[in-house]
């Protein structure tokens, strides 16, 4: 992991509240790409946002999920009104630029959402 | 839409060569070829990526045969801590110099498990 950093680690929350995931992307990084990885599956693409800008959300469930990359500050998943199958763990990845030759994609920790 | 196929899980013992292969037979002509580590509880981490013919880096080999409908990652003389899921990618038409998204498309990954 080359300095993605996500908060929190872990997050607990009933049925309808809201869930705030953060992602600081690696420094000099623009471009940021959020995953959901269900037990035993492969992550998912979620959504891509550059600075102040989605680029891609069709991974992205229409409803009470929401994304955004401020010009200062973290990026930011929302989810309204969790429901148990959002249980998951999030992850967010950054990279340098996109369309050149340093496309990879540095991940972070993640972050495992709990819906009781 | 390039499909990636490889084997659920390969048993080793430490100290031996391990090869794991994935097909995709559907790969595009400017794809590349790129693997991902995944220890549990963390996110991924690249290993390798490669376009065509051999590529080796200090972690491991990618072969990629002419065809390119296939590609083996070459972890020599593996230890405990390789044991981990392993990920082929062939990304959404991501490609050097493109203007696509560039979002990941995970399969369900190989999980190696190393034995002492």
């Amino acid at each position: 992991n080359a300095g993605v950093m996500q908060n929190p680690r872990h997050l607990v929350r009933r049925r309808g509240q809201e869930a705030r995931l953060r992602c600081s992307p690696v420094k000099g990084h623009s471009h940021v790409y959020w995953y959901r990885q269900l037990p035993e599956e492969g992550l998912k693409f979620m959504v891509y946002l550059q600075k102040e800008n989605i680029i891609d959300e069709s991974g992205m469930p229409k409803e009470r999920f929401s994304a955004e990359f401020p010009k200062e500050g973290p990026s930011i998943l929302r989810i309204q009104q969790v429901v148990r199958g959002d249980s998951a763990a999030y992850f967010c990845a950054s990279s340098p630029f996109h369309g050149g030759s340093e496309e990879t994609q540095y991940f972070g920790p993640g972050t495992r959402l709990l819906v009781l | 839409l390039a499909k990636t196929t490889q084997p659920i899980s390969m048993d080793s013992y430490e100290g031996q060569e391990v090869n794991i292969t994935c097909s995709h037979n559907n790969i595009a002509t400017n794809d590349y070829i790129t693997w991902y580590q995944q220890f549990p509880s963390q996110g991924p981490r690249f290993i390798i990526q490669g376009y065509k013919t051999k590529v080796t880096n200090e972690v491991a080999s990618l072969f990629i045969p002419a065809d390119r409908k296939s590609s083996t990652l070459s972890l020599p003389r593996v230890s405990l801590s390789d044991t981990a899921v392993y990920y082929c990618l062939v990304g959404d038409g991501v490609m050097r110099g493109s203007s696509n998204t560039g979002k990941l498309i995970f399969g369900q990954g190989t999980t190696l498990q190393v034995k002492p």
